[in-house]
């Protein structure tokens, strides 16, 4: 399809592990966000990156979480030493530029269940 | 305070009444809104963008904004069972790169009554 797809739809780990999250983007999309969304606190930014760019620009304080990079429409979340609070959807979105104007595509989410 | 606002809902309308949708929003130079509609453990899918004062329309749906007052809103007509599902207001939040990070509301239930 031409839509964003992520994998896996669900995931369950022990807290404490490390859990990677997989996201293809649309074709020739330069920019990869990733948001995470719960019923307590809606949908927050979780990081993004843009363009070839291997590493993320992450806006989370606690440093757990980081995007790689390693083909221009694939990034992979990676969340370390998972927590409880880590439950969640976690959303990726692309957008063929990376300016504010350019709407975003979701895919349908990855599901994350912390144990 | 948040930095995007609406109402949780549930807002329950009849078919075929208009339904209304309400967003704030606490960043005065934000530039992007967006109004995106998500069916349960579906993508958030965009349905409406604006970028300037004013009405914008399309088919059933009018997207409002008023930035000096800091209010977005969506106006749905003709109200459908099949819009019934959470909106979500977002926002693009100026920031020295224009990363094009969205920031969003909590979104809006709306039940459509057959």
């Amino acid at each position: 399809g031409a839509g964003v797809s992520q994998s896996p739809r669900y995931k369950v780990a022990k807290r404490g592990r490390d859990v990677a999250l997989r996201c293809d983007s649309i074709s020739g999309h330069v920019t990869l966000y990733w948001y995470r969304q719960t019923l307590g606190q809606g949908s927050e930014v979780l990081t993004y990156s843009q363009s070839d760019a291997q590493r993320d620009k992450s806006g989370r304080p606690s440093g757990r979480f980081s995007a790689e990079r390693p083909e221009r429409s694939v990034s992979t979340l990676k969340i370390q030493r998972t927590e409880q609070g880590d439950s969640a959807v976690y959303l990726c979105a692309s957008s063929l530029y990376p300016r504010g104007w350019q709407p975003q595509h979701f895919g349908d989410g990855t599901r994350l269940s912390i144990l | 305070q948040k930095e995007v606002e609406q109402n949780s809902g549930p807002l329950s309308v009849p078919e075929g009444a208009i339904a209304s949708l309400n967003c704030t929003y606490s960043d005065r130079g934000s530039q992007s809104f967006f109004w995106y509609r998500q069916y349960s453990g579906k993508s958030p899918e965009l349905i409406m963008s604006i970028y300037s004062n004013g009405d914008k329309e399309d088919g059933r749906f009018t997207a409002q904004l008023n930035k000096a007052s800091q209010y977005v809103s969506l106006l749905i007509r003709d109200s459908q069972p099949s819009d019934s599902a959470t909106y979500l207001c977002a926002v693009n939040k100026r920031d020295s790169s224009n990363t094009g990070k969205l920031i969003f509301g909590q979104g809006t239930t709306l039940q459509v009554k057959p």
